[in-house]
This record gives structure tokens, C-alpha cells and sequence, in this order.
């Protein structure tokens, strides 16, 4: 079975102040994960994905497999960060499993 | 089309009645994916389709929840004698292929069972 964990339902950080969204999964084999954001009045939309290794945003995510973690980072979190964050992970039979989300609100 | 396309967008329905939902998926999508979004509950898988057929249905809470899809394109969710505690968005997304599951997500779906 594949599982993601995501502790904080609800984050709230200042502008400015450095941001790390938390995600721990459980899976047997390799596993590709994601971050998906989803804005206010907006679409559930990609993030970004391990495999790509890229700076979406200012957002990182490094995968630990020796955590089993897949935390999100941004060293200085603006207002427009603010928005449901959702974890997931796709395994070798591609089903996409989300994480319950984490709530970000950056304060100013 | 642009993107995913779900209908309808709301739909307010009585308790026991049956309830069907569309999702248009990008053309040339093979993977497609429904799931169910409660207030405070995040994302709950539902079932997942490659062409037209579902490699894991045990997310569907019960089996009131059934879903098709045909010919490898739209898919249906028809909730039979909806329960109030149905009431949720019902998000569609799809996907290029088996190999790629960056998933492209349509607006959903708001059901509410008075």
C-alpha cells in the first residue's frame, strides 16, 4: 500500500520568513513524487516533481529515502505563497495518492 | 479541449436521489483519475482508469459509487441514493500516459445532498 503524511493541517508564516511544508510517505518501491498547489478559486495544478529537480517558485523539495520525506522548502515565503499544498506520490502502478494538504497563510 | 472539463459544476440534490457526474478529460489523455475533497479531509482517491479499464477501484467508499469510462475518453461517477455525507467537490484529473502521472485537474464538481 502506498500512504503520504501530512502533518500540519495549517502553517501561517510571516513574509519573509523561511517556509518547509512537510511530507513523509510509505511505499515498498521507488516511488516519483510530487507537490500540487491549489489557490484560492484556482485548480488543483503541478507544483513541481522530484524526478525534474527544479526551483518552481522559489519551492524545493528534496527526496530523502532514507526519511521516507519529501519536504517542500522556500526560503522566503511572499503573500501569494498562501494556498492548500498537497503532497502525492505515484508508484509502479501509477495511481496518484495525495496527502490530506497543509493550509499555508503567509502574513505580512 | 483546453483542459479538463467537469460537469456540472454544482449540483444540489435530494437525499436518495441517484447523481451522475462528467468528466472530460484532455484528448489524448490515457489515465484519469476521480477523486473526493471534504472540508478538512483533503484528497480522497476514488478510482483511477488506464484506457478504459480500472486497475483499482478500492477507493470508492461504497458500493453505491460506481464509474465508467468509454472509449478511452469521458468518464461518469454516478453516486446511487445519495447520502448527505456525500456532499464533497469530486475532482477529475488525467494524465499523458501510463509513464507520466503529472495530473491535469478539472475545476470539479460540487455536490450537495439536502
Amino acid at each position: 500500500a502506498q500512504r503520504v503524511t501530512q502533518p500540519e493541517k495549517l502553517l501561517s508564516v510571516f513574509k519573509g520568513a523561511p517556509v518547509e511544508l512537510k511530507c513523509n510517505y510509505s511505499y515498498s518501491g521507488s516511488p516519483e513524487l510530487f507537490w500540487y498547489v491549489q489557490y484560492s478559486r484556482q485548480r488543483l495544478q503541478l507544483l513541481l516533481r522530484h524526478i525534474s529537480r527544479e526551483s518552481i517558485k522559489g519551492f524545493t523539495a528534496d527526496l530523502n529515502k532514507g526519511e521516507t520525506s519529501f519536504h517542500l522548502k522556500k526560503p522566503f515565503a511572499q503573500e501569494e505563497d498562501s494556498a492548500m499544498y498537497y503532497c502525492a506520490l505515484a508508484g509502479s502502478a501509477r495511481q496518484l495518492t495525495f496527502g490530506s494538504g497543509t493550509q499555508l497563510t503567509v502574513l505580512p | 479541449g483546453a483542459g479538463v472539463s467537469q460537469s456540472p459544476s454544482n449540483k444540489v440534490t435530494e437525499k436518495g436521489k441517484d447523481v451522475e457526474l462528467r468528466c472530460d478529460p484532455i484528448s489524448g489523455h490515457t489515465a484519469l483519475y476521480w477523486y473526493r475533497q471534504s472540508l478538512g479531509q483533503g484528497l480522497e482517491f476514488l478510482i483511477y482508469f488506464q484506457g478504459n479499464s480500472a486497475p483499482d477501484k478500492s477507493g470508492l467508499p461504497s458500493d453505491r459509487f460506481s464509474a465508467e469510462r468509454t472509449g478511452g475518453s469521458v468518464s461518469t461517477l454516478t453516486i446511487q441514493r445519495t447520502q448527505q455525507e456525500d456532499s464533497a467537490v469530486y475532482l477529475c484529473a488525467s494524465s499523458p500516459d501510463y509513464a507520466n502521472t503529472e495530473a491535469f485537474f478539472g475545476q470539479g464538481t460540487r455536490l450537495t445532498v439536502v
